[in-house]
């Protein structure tokens, strides 16, 4: 079974770009969730969604971050414009069910901008 | 609001021995979930053991267990026989029945041969 997959791994960008990450959750899993991992700290979850429904996404900055879920499956997560305090480890995790179940983690985006 | 505080940065343990981890929480809520997570060097984050609040019964996974003192707010890890293949940061969080989660700062352990 292929875990969660996520792309691009790596990302540099000058302040002011827009940058988009993908994010493909194992198969049958309607919960996803996304988190931005600054250095040295756990994750913080910025949305989640159970399949196409956004039910949790009071702590995403939506000023500039804005986040899809399209068919329930794939999701894109979406910053513009970035700022120098973006750069972080964005990470997507999926889960096959609510009720506090284990969460499956991608390995991660990280984003440099300078 | 929930919050998880893990108090120890770093920490180092000689192979083969035993270390404790330890996590507090708070959290308003009667029935919740906590876990321990664990991230090594450049790889991915995955559960290493799972609590239910309303289960007394401390949980278990092979060289891996927790000590949940639910009056006291405490969820620490124990690694038995500890392996060169521990060596990670450690991240404990706390998850309400809403699906809600909060992850602790995290602890780097570091696997002395």
């Amino acid at each position: 079974e292929a875990g969660v997959v996520q792309s691009p791994r790596y990302k540099i960008i000058e302040k002011k770009q827009p940058v988009a990450f993908w994010c493909n959750p194992i198969s049958g899993h309607n919960t996803l969730y996304w988190y931005r991992q600054n250095l040295g700290q756990g994750p913080e979850l910025l949305i989640r969604y159970e399949n196409e429904e956004a039910v949790d996404d009071s702590q995403l900055p939506k000023d500039r971050f804005s986040a899809e879920r399209l068919k329930g499956v794939d999701s894109t997560l979406k910053i513009q414009p970035a700022e120098l305090g973006d750069s972080a480890v964005y990470l997507c995790a999926s889960s096959s069910r609510r009720g506090g179940y284990e969460q499956y983690f991608g390995p991660g985006t990280r984003l440099t901008v300078t | 609001a929930q919050t998880v505080t893990q108090s120890q940065p770093e920490m180092s343990v000689q192979e083969a021995e035993t270390v404790t981890l330890s996590c507090t929480y708070d959290t308003s809520e009667s029935d919740y979930y906590l876990f321990w997570y664990k991230q090594p060097p450049s790889r991915q984050m995955i559960l290493v053991i799972r609590q239910e609040a309303y289960k007394q019964q401390n949980a278990t996974e092979n060289r891996f267990s927790v000590n949940f003192q639910k009056a006291a707010k405490s969820f620490s890890l124990k690694i038995s026989d500890s392996q060169l293949g521990d060596a990670a940061m450690y991240f404990c969080a706390c998850m309400n029945r809403d699906d809600k989660i909060i992850f602790g700062k995290g602890t780097r352990l570091h696997i002395l041969p």
